[in-house]
C-alpha cells in the first residue's frame, strides 16, 4: 500500500489565484512529519514547508500553507496568489522514524502544477 | 553556504557499462542520502549514510549498485553493469541529523540515460 498518495497528476491555475494540491498519507506511527517539496524543470528538489504530527497549528511559509487534517490523514498544500514561477512538480513526503532510530522520507508520485498568465 | 554538489549532471551510457556518480554534501551534514527518481515518479531512497556508516540500504539493488562514503564526507554511487531500467535521475541529499526533524537539502541530480 502506498504511504503517500497524490491523486492529482496535473493541476492548472491562473496567475494570482489560489490552488490546493492534495496529499493523503498512511502511517500507524504517532510521531511523523510531512513535507512538501517543489521540483522545477531544472531538477533540484526545493523544500517548501513542514508539518509535524504534534503541531496543532497549520504550518505557513509565505504564500504556502499546509492544511493538516490529522484524523483524515491529509496534508494538502495551499499556494495563494499563484505566480508563473510556481509552475513545477510538487511532491508530498512523509518522515518516519525507523526501528534503527534514524528517520527516512517517503515521497508521493507528485503533482504537476501549471500556472497560466 | 554552498549547497549539495553532484557530478556529472548528465551521463549517457550503453547497457552493461559501468557508471559512477559523485556527491559532496553541505559541510557539517552528518547524514547523506542517495535517491533514484524514475521519470514520472517521486524519489525513492536507495541508501542512507550516517557519517561513514550505512543506516539503510534496504532498497539498493546490491547485485549491481554500490555506494560508499569514505571519511564521512563525500560519497560515490556506482552501477555495474547498468540496465535499461536504471535510466533515471539520481539525487543526493544531506541533512544535519536523521533522528529528528531536519529538512533534507538536495543536489541538482545526475540524469542517467542507459541505451
Amino acid at each position: 500500500a502506498q504511504k503517500i498518495t497524490q491523486t492529482q497528476p496535473g493541476m492548472f491555475v491562473q496567475e494570482k489565484e489560489a490552488v490546493t494540491l492534495d496529499c493523503t498519507y498512511d502511517t500507524s506511527d504517532q510521531s511523523y512529519g510531512l513535507f512538501w517539496y517543489k521540483q522545477p524543470s531544472s531538477g533540484e528538489m526545493i523544500f517548501l514547508i513542514y508539518q509535524g504530527s504534534y503541531d496543532e497549528q497549520n504550518a505557513t511559509e509565505g504564500r504556502y500553507s499546509l492544511n493538516f487534517q490529522k484524523a483524515r490523514k491529509s496534508a494538502n498544500l495551499v499556494i495563494s496568489a499563484s505566480q508563473l514561477g510556481d509552475s513545477a512538480m510538487y511532491f508530498c513526503a512523509m518522515r518516519e522514524v525507523m526501528n534503527s532510530g534514524y528517520s527516512t522520507l517517503t515521497f508521493g508520485k507528485g503533482t504537476m502544477l501549471l500556472v497560466s498568465p | 553556504e554552498a549547497g549539495v554538489a553532484q557530478s556529472p549532471r548528465y551521463k549517457i551510457i550503453e547497457k552493461r557499462q559501468s557508471v559512477a556518480f559523485w556527491c559532496n554534501p553541505i559541510s557539517g551534514h552528518a547524514t547523506l542520502y542517495w535517491y533514484q527518481q524514475i521519470l514520472g515518479q517521486g524519489p525513492k531512497l536507495l541508501i542512507q549514510f550516517q557519517n561513514n556508516g550505512v543506516v539503510d540500504d534496504s532498497q539498493l539493488p546490491k547485485d549491481r549498485f554500490s555506494a560508499e562514503r569514505l571519511k564521512g564526507v563525500d560519497s560515490t554511487l556506482k552501477i555495474q553493469p547498468a540496465k535499461l531500467e536504471d535510466s533515471a535521475v539520481y539525487l543526493c541529499a544531506s541533512s544535519p541529523l536523521a533522528v529528528s526533524y531536519n529538512e533534507q537539502f538536495f543536489g541538482p541530480g545526475t540524469r542517467l540515460t542507459v541505451l
